[in-house]
């Protein structure tokens, strides 16, 4: 079976701009969370989406949206990019009762 | 709210040599705790979790941890570094949120293993 897969593998931006990234669950997962991971530091939690309803949301500005589609897959929006968003942005699925999440490989956003 | 305490952010072993990164974790509820393994650009793959039951929990590739409540530890161990083993680990405690879970995970040990 296929894991969590994120598009795109990297991008690059320039401050001010706007970057969509994507990411489908695996199959049956319905729960898809979002991480910023900065270099050095541990993933921090940005939103969790259930039955495409935001159920969590981490202590990130409203620059930063989600949304999560009929078929589970999200994106994840970041508006007016900062320097400080440079970042590998994870995504992780959850199957419904189980604690364990399952990570994508990320996508690494680098903001010039 | 939840956290955790990764002690170390380095740790160095002799191949063959005992792994030990230790994790603290702080939790107004019973804790989900979980350890992942990171390699360079690459997502994160769980290695061991604990949700109830049995306090020492064996997982992937010979890793081993052991959940102390009177501690709130939550120690990573493997008997026998391999070089295989040199990563980036991190500890995380879920807070589970109605019918999801927020992590919060550490900040991360990076293990290397020297031949």
């Amino acid at each position: 079976d296929a894991g969590v897969t994120q598009s795109p593998t990297h991008l690059i931006k320039t401050r001010g701009q706007q970057v969509t990234l994507r990411c489908s669950p695996i199959s049956g997962h319905k729960s898809v969370s979002w991480y910023q991971q900065v270099l050095g530091q541990g993933p921090q939690f940005i939103f969790q989406y259930y039955e495409k309803e935001e159920r969590g949301r981490g202590n990130f500005p409203d620059r930063f949206s989600a949304r999560q589609f009929p078929n589970y897959s999200s994106e994840l929006n970041v508006n007016a990019l900062l320097l400080g968003d440079s970042a590998l942005y994870l995504c992780a699925s959850r199957m419904t009762g189980l604690n364990e999440q399952f990570f994508g490989p990320g996508t690494r956003l680098t903001v010039l | 709210a939840q956290s955790v305490t990764q002690l170390g952010s380095h740790v160095s072993v002799s191949e063959g040599a005992l792994v030990l990164l230790r994790c603290n974790y702080s939790s107004s509820v019973p804790p989900y705790l979980f350890w992942y393994v990171q390699y360079p650009n690459q997502g994160l793959q769980l290695l061991l979790k604990y949700t109830t039951g049995a306090t020492l929990v064996k997982g992937i590739n010979g890793f081993e941890a052991e959940f102390k409540k009177s501690e709130t530890s939550f120690h990573l161990t493997k008997p026998s570094a391999h070089m295989s083993d040199a990563a980036e680990y991190f500890c995380a405690v879920s807070d589970q949120l109605r019918t999801g879970n927020q992590f919060y995970f550490g900040t991360g040990t990076s293990l290397t293993v020297i031949p």
